[in-house]
């Protein structure tokens, strides 16, 4: 157990439906991190917070995508009119400690499958 | 062109071989890479950090060779738990760390 824990960990959805992951990051740490990874594919980076700050989002993050981090806690990511394209893993990550090496501890992810 | 670039495989070794995986990176702005490892269906987790001047972890050893933009990992004695997807992975810092991860080497080892 990483410590870091994702909500729903499947999610079946029709064309067009809205979706909403949440993320539980490691107690108490600033940094938080959305991923998203397809089939045969590494993860690649969706946006970043510290704290409730988003301070950077990915060209992946259409106007469909929203995420949030409202009080420096728990993130969510929202998918409003969901597409086909849209199906993959969703992945929430947080450094271990405080010192930033670069090592991310990964939920489980939220494994979204739109029909 | 992909920021970070490996060969997915599969690489289909016995149990006791040795095996090597191999990186190519493009942005120059990395500065620091590791080897993650993923189980079928399972989160990525870290497998070592790599060092310019090599290091090994029991069987494992990474290389970097910032002058070619290329990065390994070796495996010996390969166990049949070794068997996932190694993924490849390099930061960049901007303020913040980010890791981009090429999209991963699978590995199967059979008895």
């Amino acid at each position: 157990d990483t410590g870091v824990s994702q909500d729903p960990r499947h999610k079946i959805t029709k064309r067009g439906q809205n979706v909403t992951f949440r993320c539980d990051p490691i107690s108490e740490h600033n940094r938080l991190y959305w991923y998203r990874q397809t089939l045969g594919q590494g993860p690649e980076f969706l946006t970043y917070f510290q704290n409730e700050a988003q301070l950077e989002k990915s060209r992946l993050l259409s106007d469909r995508f929203s995420a949030e981090r409202p009080k420096g806690s728990f993130s969510t990511l929202e998918i409003q009119r969901t597409e086909q394209g849209d199906s993959a893993m969703y992945l929430c990550a947080s450094p271990p400690g405080r010192a930033d090496t670069g090592e991310l501890f990964f939920g489980e992810g939220s494994r979204l499958t739109v029909l | 062109r992909k920021e970070v670039e490996q060969d997915p495989g599969p690489f289909n070794v016995p149990e006791g071989a040795t095996v090597a995986f191999n990186c190519t990176y493009s942005n120059s702005a990395s500065q620091s890479f590791f080897w993650y490892r993923q189980d079928c269906r399972k989160e990525p987790k870290l497998l070592m950090s790599v060092y310019s001047s090599g290091n090994e972890d029991g069987r494992f050893t990474a290389q970097l060779n910032r002058a070619s933009q290329y990065i390994s990992l070796l495996i010996r004695d390969s166990k049949l738990s070794d068997s996932a997807t190694y993924l490849c992975v390099g930061l960049v810092s901007g303020g913040y760390n980010k890791l981009i991860f090429g999209a991963g080497t699978r590995l199967a080892v059979h008895p």
